[in-house]
């Protein structure tokens, strides 16, 4: 059953802490993003990935971190300096080749509170 | 600046009844349009797409139709049911921050009265 996949469904920050959201795809697509949806706002482009090793700032990634080791695996570090992190975190990919305005199919999402 | 944006918030309507969803670009350059369908609490959910050299282009009961002289496009639901209530936003493949990438639009909520 081919998809993307995120984990956890909600994710619980303490201040000062460090948290790391999962994104896993398996349908062999080169390129990987992260979105973040603030309530009645669209999506905003925090990383994007187009292939492994590499990866490229959004439009918001100040207090972000992500790596691509893997093709199928892109995580996304909300850190301490991310100052208002509650959000509707998606990560979605694409097949990749023909720049990053194509298709991008979407996982199911985390939302990430702050205690 | 470039925008994608949507002329109405919120839309009822009547179960049965056909639904439109507009939404306004601002990038003639853009080549390629994605309508989206977010359900509450998940992730957005491919509906449609359309390249600018078509003006329409045709799914199972969503139509989707593109008028590049005034940059609008629209997203139309044959038969509206109970379960097409969600957020509908538009994409479009734009130039922006020295990179192209899709730019998504705020979203109209679409709900659907038995």
């Amino acid at each position: 059953d081919g998809g993307i996949t995120q984990s956890p469904k909600y994710l619980f920050r303490k201040e000062g802490q460090n948290v790391t959201l999962s994104c896993e795809q398996n349908l062999n697509h080169d390129a990987m993003y992260w979105y973040r949806q603030d309530p009645g706002q669209g999506l905003r482009l925090i990383y994007y990935s187009q292939i492994v090793n590499d990866f490229q700032k959004g439009d918001i990634a100040e207090g972000y971190s992500v790596s691509r080791e893997k093709k199928e695996s892109f995580p996304l570090t909300v850190t301490s300096a991310q100052k208002n992190p509650t959000a509707f975190y998606l990560c979605a990919s694409s097949r990749g080749g023909a720049g990053i305005g194509e298709t991008q199919y979407f996982g199911p999402g985390t939302r990430l509170l702050v205690l | 600046g470039e925008s994608v944006g949507l002329h109405l918030p919120t839309l009822s309507v009547q179960e049965g009844d056909n639904s439109i969803i507009n939404c306004a670009y601002s990038n003639s350059a853009s080549d390629y349009f994605i309508w989206y369908k977010q359900e509450s609490g998940k992730g957005p959910q491919f509906i449609i797409d359309i390249r600018s050299n078509m003006d329409k282009r045709q799914g199972q009961r969503v139509t989707v139709l593109l008028n590049k002289t005034v940059k609008h496009l629209s997203l139309q639901i044959a038969a509206t049911q109970p379960g097409d209530s969600a957020v509908y936003f538009c994409a479009e493949n734009g130039r922006s921050g020295g990179y192209n990438k899709l730019i998504f639009g705020a979203g109209t909520r679409l709900a659907v009265h038995p």
